[in-house]
């Protein structure tokens, strides 16, 4: 069981474009779901915290105008990522959560390069 | 408070040997303490975790050590094998509250043939 799907695993994108992430639970309800960014050999930074039926909660010094999280439902949330610039270029990271059981489930990461 | 202090950063082991790998805490709030493994362009995988009521868990070659009065755990590969070469961290949350993970700052494992 705590099986999460993340699309696309890799992505790249024009400077300037808007590129749109998946994570989705497949057996599970998840109730809060959260978006990590990871820059190479360093630790996973989080960025924000989504709970079912409220507004994404921003870490502070991301820009939620530039992140959009849309958590859809209680098997899908989303992650857009605004006017990229290579400065954006990192691995992103999803991982979900349900009411029922404790743990943390992880998507399996999307690698974002902005060219 | 919310922090995490890993160590080793970095890990060379022979094969067959033991891994060990640290992690201190500060918020005795923290009532899970999971750890993961992350291999390349990966997510992180639960490889195992512990809560505060005991010591010890093992889960076949991986034993997490838990001192909750020095708030201090650790993980131990046994036997370790080339394909445990990754990179591991510990974590920590109040689970009962839903809150985050605080990630350690991480271990990078090499395990030679």
């Amino acid at each position: 069981g705590a099986v999460v799907s993340q699309h696309p695993s890799r992505v790249i994108c024009k400077s300037g474009t808007s590129v749109k992430i998946e994570c989705r639970s497949l057996d599970f309800q998840a109730t809060t779901m959260f978006w990590y960014r990871q820059f190479p050999k360093q630790s996973l930074m989080l960025m924000a915290t989504s709970n079912e039926g409220s507004k994404a909660t921003y870490e502070q010094g991301v820009e939620k105008d530039k992140f959009l999280i849309n958590h859809a439902s209680l098997t899908l949330s989303t992650l857009t990522v605004t006017s990229a610039h290579p400065e954006d270029s990192s691995f992103y990271i999803c991982s979900l959560r349900g009411a029922a059981n404790y743990g943390y489930t992880f998507g399996s990461g999307t690698r974002l390069t902005v060219v | 408070q919310q922090q995490v202090k890993q160590s080793p950063q970095s890990l060379i082991v022979q094969k067959g040997g033991i891994s060990i790998i640290n992690c201190a805490y500060e918020n005795t709030a923290f009532d899970y303490f999971p750890w993961y493994q992350q291999f390349p362009g990966k997510g992180p995988a639960l490889l195992i975790a512990i809560r505060p009521d005991v010591s010890e868990k093992k889960e076949g070659r991986f034993t997490i050590s838990f001192n909750k009065s020095a708030k201090q755990f650790s993980l131990h590969i046994m036997d370790s094998q080339p394909g445990d070469s990754a990179t591991y961290f510990c974590a920590a949350s109040q689970e009962t509250s839903g809150s985050r993970l605080t990630f350690g700052e991480g271990t990078q494992l090499t395990v030679n043939p």
